[in-house]
């Protein structure tokens, strides 16, 4: 079993649309948790950290589910703009160094 | 606004070269990190370093090494290329273990 995994997709969604990624962890000591962003033959960027209370930056919301060890990331009011790929990302423990990066949710939204 | 520059954006180098890869950051992070990105097997760690003159093997170390001789700069060297080496290449860094990384904007090798 992989440490991280996500669905590759890709998901295909109409603008305006709500999609929602799910990414689990095997190590249930992780101890924090990002989403990044990467768009086609560019760098990862960090889209937003995943608290335990969960959070929200406008249209994304991302929250955490430390029993079922996954985490997830909702896009509402989809626009042309989020299609790129979502890597989903676990700090194992403190005092690692070794973050694991999920494979990635490709996501293209179509007008 | 954290800077992570690496030295070139794209390469292209022969069998058996040596190669070197520079990444420098602007944020004085103590940890760095080389990873190699290829299609259907996402970011993979070929070594890490968590200060000046440290460094530690991450999952794919063979046929790579690094140097971190300053704070700002961590170079990974291939110390004669293969074809299977041709792959995009992230440097990133960070402060500390709970925070994010930021990366570099990635050096695409290709090895003929």
């Amino acid at each position: 079993r992989k440490e991280v995994e996500q669905d590759p997709g890709p998901f295909n969604v109409p603008e305006g649309a709500t999609v929602a990624f799910n990414c689990t962890y095997s190590n249930s000591a992780s101890q924090s948790f990002f989403w990044y962003r990467q768009d086609c033959r560019k760098e990862p960027k960090l889209l937003m950290s995943v608290y335990s209370s969960g959070n929200e930056d406008g249209r994304f919301t991302a929250q955490l589910n430390r029993a079922s060890q996954y985490i997830s990331l909702l896009i509402r009011d989809s626009k042309l703009s989020d299609s790129a790929t979502y890597l989903c990302v676990v700090n194992p423990r403190t005092g690692g160094f070794k973050t694991i990066f999920g494979a990635g949710t490709r996501l293209f939204v179509k007008a | 606004d954290v800077k992570v520059t690496q030295s070139s954006r794209y390469l292209v180098k022969r069998t058996g070269e040596k190669v070197f890869l520079e990444c420098v950051q602007d944020m004085d992070h103590e940890n760095m990190f080389w990873y190699r990105q290829d299609p259907g097997l996402g970011l993979r760690l070929i070594y890490f370093s968590y200060d000046v003159k440290m460094k530690e093997k991450g999952d794919i170390p063979e046929g790579y090494s690094v140097s971190r001789e300053k704070k700002e700069r961590f170079s990974l060297i291939l110390e004669s290329a293969s074809t299977n080496q041709t792959s995009m290449y992230l440097c990133a860094s960070f402060k500390g273990q709970a925070l994010p990384q930021y990366f570099g904007p990635g050096t695409r090798l290709t090895v003929l």
